[in-house]
């Protein structure tokens, strides 16, 4: 069974700090895992992929397979980062393409 | 921009009546997923179909819930009878798996569904 883990409903930080979005995942095989991003009441859209290593609106996540995480981080969060973030994790094996999501971050970025 | 379209984006139902939300998927997608979101759940995982065929409804209520590709263009879920506890936004997301391909998905714009 895959699970994934936000510990942190909700998280609020000042425009120019350091934001850390924390995900743990629990998966047997191999995973392959995701950030989305939803901004208000619009459709999920993906900020980034662990296996493309790429930076997205200044956010990256490292895939850290010791501790299963894989952290969203911003050096420097603006106010257009306030959204929803999901991490998913996508399976492989017998299940093959599956994603499942964690409960969601809500971010909001104070001025 | 290639996009995943569902039809309502909004509907209001009264209890006991059937709803049947559609998704289009993105051209060539050989993916579909369709997800329930809610303050207190998240995003739920209700069923997902590879090149039209299910592969796990597991997180669907069988009872009033059914999931079907009648093609290769088109997705839908049904709920009968709805029940208030049902009213949640429904996504629907596409993607190309195998063959090499290695992509997130595309999500929908979600049918919100209110159940009084």
């Amino acid at each position: 069974a895959q699970r994934v883990t936000q510990p942190e409903k909700l998280l609020s930080v000042f425009k120019g700090a350091p934001v850390e979005l924390k995900c743990n995942y629990s998966y047997s095989g191999s995973p392959e895992l995701f950030w989305y991003v939803q901004y208000s009441r619009q459709r999920l859209q993906l900020l980034l992929r662990h296996i493309s290593r790429e930076s997205i609106k200044g956010f990256t996540a490292d895939l850290n397979k010791g501790e299963t995480s894989f952290h969203l981080k911003k050096p420097f969060a603006q106010e257009e980062d306030s959204a929803m973030y999901y991490c998913a994790l996508r399976a492989g094996g017998t299940s093959y393409g599956k994603l499942t999501f964690g409960q969601g971050t809500i971010l909001t970025v104070h001025p | 921009d290639a996009r995943v379209t569902q039809t309502p984006r909004h509907k209001v139902t009264e209890m006991g009546q059937e709803v049947t939300m559609r998704c289009q998927p993105i051209l060539g997608h050989n993916t579909v997923f369709w997800y329930r979101q809610t303050m207190m759940q998240g995003l739920e995982l209700l069923a997902y179909f590879r090149n039209r065929a299910p592969l796990d409804d597991s997180g669907m209520p069988k009872d009033r819930f059914s999931a079907e590709m009648p093609d290769a263009t088109l997705a839908t879920l049904k709920i009968q009878p709805s029940e208030p506890r049902d009213s949640a936004v429904y996504f629907c997301a596409s993607g190309l798996q195998g063959q090499g391909a290695n992509y997130g998905y595309t999500f929908g714009s979600g049918t919100r569904l209110t159940v009084v």
